[in-house]
């Protein structure tokens, strides 16, 4: 059974801190990876996606990939209030077709 | 405006009966997903398609059955055999093909069956 592991949380941080969010696979052989963010009562909405081992950037978000590891982590920086959601991770199992393995997700506070 | 439909946002049903959710996009999008998400757990998918007129079964598709007639609408309905239909249910659509993974959602139907 291939999965993808995330801290439930709450993870709690003050306003215009960093946020690390984190997930781990277990399909070694996954080469695509995603984040979702998911507001309350509402849709998943992607926001990044990381097919090679180490940083993508884009705004205030950082993905991070270590494959090696098996771990994949979402940074936010200067975190806003209205980052406050839940954040799922999904990996492409490998094999021939797009099915995607979602983690639970992790709840994200941001108080002011 | 391109993207995915789905309807009703909210749906309610009497235990025993069918009940069939509404997925659009416009997207020219070739895959689209159905999938399952209950409190505190992750999105299971019920059934996929890759292209017209084919679908697969996904991870928990029993009580479940799909059409995928047109490429823009892929409908899904509840059977009476699904043992516990409660919950919120995403359509998501992908271009399709080696590459392109990414997964994009309708806004969701929330059912409930009493």
């Amino acid at each position: 059974q291939k999965e993808v592991e995330q801290n439930s949380g709450p993870l709690s941080v003050p306003e215009g801190a960093i946020a690390s969010l984190n997930c781990t696979y277990s399909d070694r052989g996954s080469q695509s990876f995603f984040w979702y963010r998911q507001y309350s009562g509402k849709s998943p909405e992607l926001i990044m996606s990381i097919y090679s081992n180490g940083d993508k950037e884009d705004g205030r978000f950082t993905a991070q990939l270590n494959k090696a590891s098996q771990y994949v982590s979402l940074l936010i920086r200067d975190s806003q209030p209205s980052d406050s959601a839940t954040y799922l991770c999904a990996v492409k199992i490998s094999g021939g077709y797009n099915k995607l393995i979602f983690g639970a997700g992790t709840r994200l506070a941001v108080h002011p | 405006d391109g993207g995915i439909t789905q309807s009703p946002k909210y749906l309610f049903r009497k235990e025993g009966q069918n009940v069939t959710l509404s997925c659009e996009q416009n997207l020219n999008h070739d895959a689209m997903y159905w999938y399952r998400q209950d409190p505190g757990q992750g999105l299971r998918l019920i059934y996929y398609s890759q292209i017209v007129n084919d679908f697969q079964k996904g991870d928990i598709a029993e009580g479940y059955s799909v059409s995928r007639e047109k490429k823009e609408s892929f409908p899904l309905t509840v059977t009476s055999a699904q043992k516990n239909p409660t919950a919120f249910y995403l359509c998501a659509s992908s271009i399709g093909g080696l590459g392109s993974y990414e997964q994009y959602f309708g806004p969701g139907t929330r059912l409930t069956v009493t």
